[in-house]
């Protein structure tokens, strides 16, 4: 049974730096989201994928993040000039979408991101 | 605006006493919900899912939820905890954006499970 998967696992990064982080999806999954968790808190949207359009942002997804999934694919997510409050847990989930708004998302086991 | 909330932020169980979590949502329109739980370090498995129909559901690792649609909620269940059941537990509703669907999560309920 091949979940989702996300890579790296960790990551211990300057402040300043950039890093990008990898999400492999169910295979035939053709929704891909992204949400981003803080200590305490439960897991926030952050922006999703139908195949490899982009279609929706938060707004707590400033100009310094990016992400892509070409070809519909794995997807990645990109943060430029690390600030230590990007410091969280970044989580990808993945989904079948037919029709309807009955959807289920299976999530990875996250990215665990650490700006010093 | 759609929201969730789980009242208890710890709750401590007995192994083999039973298990109620809370949930209330706020939402005008008819709410998918869902219950995931979080190991440490982990990310996040589904535990059991309302969309429709029998307002009791049925979940993995013998959990169950029902849904009161009078109360606003969908709270989880389940009859005898075991140790392996510590962790934390995480409702959502899935709300309807423009172009799909996110999950808007609560804050979670950690478990313990005292032996």
């Amino acid at each position: 049974d091949t979940g989702v998967s996300q890579d790296p696992r960790h990551k211990i990064t300057k402040r300043g730096q950039n890093v990008t982080f990898r999400c492999d999806p169910i295979s035939e999954h053709n929704r891909l989201y992204w949400y981003r968790q803080t200590l305490g808190q439960g897991p926030e949207f952050l922006t999703y994928f139908q195949n490899e359009a982009q279609l929706e942002k938060s707004r707590l997804l400033s100009d310094r993040f990016s992400a892509e999934r070409p070809k519909g694919s794995f997807s990645t997510l990109e943060i430029q000039r690390t600030e230590q409050g990007d410091s969280a847990m970044y989580l990808c989930a993945s989904s079948l979408f037919r029709a309807g708004p009955q959807e289920t998302q299976y999530f990875g086991p996250g990215t665990r991101l650490l700006v010093l | 605006a759609q929201s969730v909330t789980q009242p208890d932020i710890h709750i401590t169980v007995s192994e083999g006493a039973s298990l109620e979590l809370r949930c209330n949502y706020s939402y005008g329109a008819t709410p998918y919900l869902f219950w995931y739980v979080q190991s440490p370090g982990q990310g996040l498995q589904l535990l059991l899912k309302y969309f429709s129909g029998d307002t009791l559901v049925q979940g993995i690792k013998g959990f169950e939820a029902e849904f009161k649609r009078s109360q606003s909620s969908f709270n989880l269940r389940k009859p005898s905890v075991h140790w392996s059941d510590a962790a934390e537990y995480f409702c959502a509703v899935g709300f309807n954006m423009e172009y799909g669907n996110k999950l808007v999560f609560g804050a979670g309920t950690i478990l313990r499970v005292k032996s």
